[in-house]
């Protein structure tokens, strides 16, 4: 079946140790989202890919970076995680969204539970 | 700006009750709107999509209906099983691209 496929589903680092996730996908979307989900909470934007085209949301800290090597694969870099960093991280791919008309959904992966000591 | 407003939660019911959670949006134009549901440590699962007004989603016996003169998309399910117990978020995608997530309705059933 076509997916998204995160990995690690749990992470654990130390405090200010660089860690990276990952995220695959066989569905051949051209877009790929990072999201943070912390309890109880929405899903939060970080950034987002279109093709090759990074978009980053004005109010995601620096110390959160994003590399796409190829359609397949998108890695989400914390290079100095601090405490407030622990949370769920969510990757999603969605179709070409278009000029107009109808929206594409989004397809998620199960997500990687960071947890940082 | 955009923005969807969703019923505050948690929303606890028995099992074969009625099921409604609200969402209303706010939008430039006309967006397309989703459900998705989110069990525990997974992440987010479309549960129904409506891509114009009047349009109605529907899926595993759940139904939203597009509503334009109300700016609303109310999720309704006429007889809750424990299984639905989860989180629902409505979504709104409209326009310039924008993904606007509700604040999520936690929903437990009891047996």
């Amino acid at each position: 079946d076509a997916m998204v496929i995160q990995n690690p589903r749990y992470q654990v680092t130390q405090f200010g140790k660089p860690v990276t996730l990952s995220c695959s996908q066989t569905l051949n979307h051209n877009v790929m989202y990072w999201y943070q989900q912390k309890s109880s909470q929405a899903p939060k934007l970080l950034f987002h890919y279109y093709d090759k085209d990074f978009n980053n949301e004005a109010d995601t800290p620096d110390n959160f970076q994003s590399r796409r090597p190829n359609t397949s694969f998108c890695f989400l870099d914390i290079r100095s995680p601090g405490l407030g960093d622990a949370a769920m991280y969510l990757c999603a791919t969605s179709r070409d969204p278009g000029t107009g008309g109808a929206k594409q959904p989004q397809h998620f992966g199960d997500g990687t539970r960071l947890s940082i000591l | 700006g955009d923005s969807v407003t969703q019923m505050e939660g948690p929303v606890t019911l028995s099992e074969e009750a009625f099921l409604t959670i609200n969402c209303t949006y706010t939008a430039t134009g006309y967006p397309s709107l989703f459900w998705y549901v989110q069990y525990p440590g997974e992440g987010l699962q479309l549960l129904l999509k409506a891509t114009k007004a009047d349009d109605k989603g529907s899926n595993k016996g759940f139904e939203a209906t597009y509503r334009k003169e109300t700016t609303s998309f109310h999720l309704e399910k006429g007889s809750v099983q424990v299984s639905d117990s989860a989180v629902y978020f409505c979504v709104s995608y409209g326009s310039a691209s924008k993904i606007i997530f509700g604040s999520g309705t936690r929903l437990s059933i009891r047996p």
